[in-house]
């Protein structure tokens, strides 16, 4: 019979738009946190970091937003283009856990021209 | 620079044959890391190294499985016999701590390997 797989979350936004894709991480004591970007066929790729001192960080159209309140990690996207759609993971690491990592199950995001 | 670098890209073999996975981090990183990923389970850390030296193993599914890095710049994943259920995208990562704090990890394109 056929399989059950994850069945990822999905974001669909029209090209030009902003998107939001949201993380809950499970561990207070993590300090440091990533978005990857996941194409078809590739790797996961470095998008954006953030450490837990700070609230928020700015890249190139991308912000993370870092709620420790609410163990809450958001990835903003300006001005969507189709390049952009892939899967997004979050991932959070504890200092002095030897860059050990734990992602998340990831968000599938869909870019209509 | 060069990324972090794996072969072979595409792997097909049939069941209990041994299957070599091969990766060089990126130079002067001094964290590998081997990871699984599949439909079902998502992203799974195997095993991470650390200056060549394995740290954390609790990921390995199981006997089946072992992973090397007889130097800086080059690690194996073995996996012997091998059973359909091993079928997935093994990716390897690598990073640089600096004081403490951890950077972020550089994944290659990965091994796609299927068992039939």
């Amino acid at each position: 019979g056929e399989s059950v797989g994850l069945h990822l979350p999905t974001l669909s936004v029209q090209e030009g738009d902003n998107s939001i894709i949201n993380c809950a991480y499970s561990n207070s004591a993590s300090d440091y946190f990533i978005w990857y970007k996941q194409e078809s066929g590739k790797g996961p790729q470095f998008i954006i970091d953030i450490r837990s001192n700070m609230d928020k960080r700015q890249g190139q159209r991308v912000t993370v937003l870092l709620n420790k309140t609410v163990k809450h990690l958001s990835l903003q996207i300006a001005a969507t283009q189709p390049g952009d759609s892939a899967v997004y993971f979050c991932a959070e690491n504890k200092r002095n856990q030897g860059g050990k990592l734990i992602f998340g199950q990831g968000t599938e995001l869909s870019v209509k021209p | 620079d060069a990324g972090v670098i794996q072969s072979p890209r595409h792997e097909v073999t049939e069941m209990g044959q041994e299957v070599t996975l091969r990766c060089k981090p990126i130079s002067g990183h001094d964290y590998l890391f081997w990871y699984r990923q599949t439909m079902m389970r998502g992203l799974e850390l195997l095993i991470y190294f650390n200056n060549n030296v394995p740290i954390d193993d609790s990921g390995m599914p199981e006997d089946r499985f072992s992973a090397k890095m007889p130097n800086a710049s080059f690690s194996t994943l073995k996996i012997q016999p091998s059973e359909p259920r091993d079928s997935a995208v093994y990716f390897c990562a690598s990073s640089l701590a600096q004081g403490g704090f951890n950077q972020p990890q550089h994944f290659g394109d990965g091994t796609r390997l299927s068992i039939l």
